[in-house]
């Protein structure tokens, strides 16, 4: 079974400042999927930004890239000039890329870092 | 454009009572999810759903049942609630592919006393 793990339970950054939130899996797999949803106060899941597996290049979503390393199983997530609205708590979370019918293409999440972006 | 929706947003049981969680999705998902994130924790998988008519169990599914007899449509039932199921209750889809996202509701939050 596949597990994601967020080292840092809160993390903090300035106003208009870079910030970088860990996470690491492991999976026997070769080909999957990686995501960062966010979660503001009104609990909507919101998808930052996803990473295919077989893709060298990191994602890149405005001011939200990632850093993936396969060989690592490392997937961070790096926000830049941080805004007040970035705060909320950021999960990391991982899909198989195998289609299988009865499996659907379930996520696993890890437990999450809370950001707090500082005036 | 709805998406996902989920009711009630907010729900009180008493141990012992059941209750259903609805989840409607409008996009012709083929993917129907529930997951459940316990306070300070990520989500974990209750059941799944790859059609209709077709479900299977998850991470956690002791204590829940579901059905899915339209593509819309995936609730949860709750027999005899117990305190550990005190949560907040997240209803997802997607469509069948690879690489597609999850789309959420926006979550029901149930306290179980």
């Amino acid at each position: 079974a596949q597990t994601v793990t967020q080292s840092q339970p809160e993390m903090s950054v300035q106003e208009a400042e870079t910030v970088t939130l860990s996470c690491t899996y492991d999976t026997s797999e070769s080909d999957y999927y990686l995501f960062w949803y966010k979660q503001p106060p009104s609990r909507q899941m919101i998808l930052v930004i996803r990473q295919e597996a077989y893709k060298q290049q990191n994602a890149t979503e405005n001011r939200f890239s990632v850093n993936f390393q396969k060989a690592a199983k490392s997937f961070s997530l790096k926000i830049s000039d941080s805004q007040l609205g970035d705060a909320a708590m950021y999960f990391c979370a991982y899909r198989s890329a195998i289609l299988v019918e009865t499996s659907g293409s379930r996520l696993t999440f890890g437990e999450g870092t809370q950001l707090t972006v500082n005036p | 454009n709805a998406g996902v929706t989920q009711t009630p947003k907010f729900r009180i049981l008493k141990i012992g009572q059941s209750m259903t969680l609805q989840c409607t999705q409008d996009m012709n998902h083929n993917y129907m999810y529930w997951y459940r994130q316990d306070p300070g924790m990520g989500l974990k998988l209750i059941y799944y759903s790859v059609g209709a008519g077709i479900t299977d169990k998850g991470e956690v599914p002791n204590g829940y049942n579901v059905s899915r007899s339209t593509t819309e449509d995936f609730p949860l039932r709750l027999e005899l609630a117990a305190p550990s199921q005190t949560s907040v209750y997240f209803c997802a889809s997607s469509y069948s592919g690879l690489g597609v996202t999850q789309y959420f509701g926006p979550g029901t939050r149930l306290l179980v006393l």
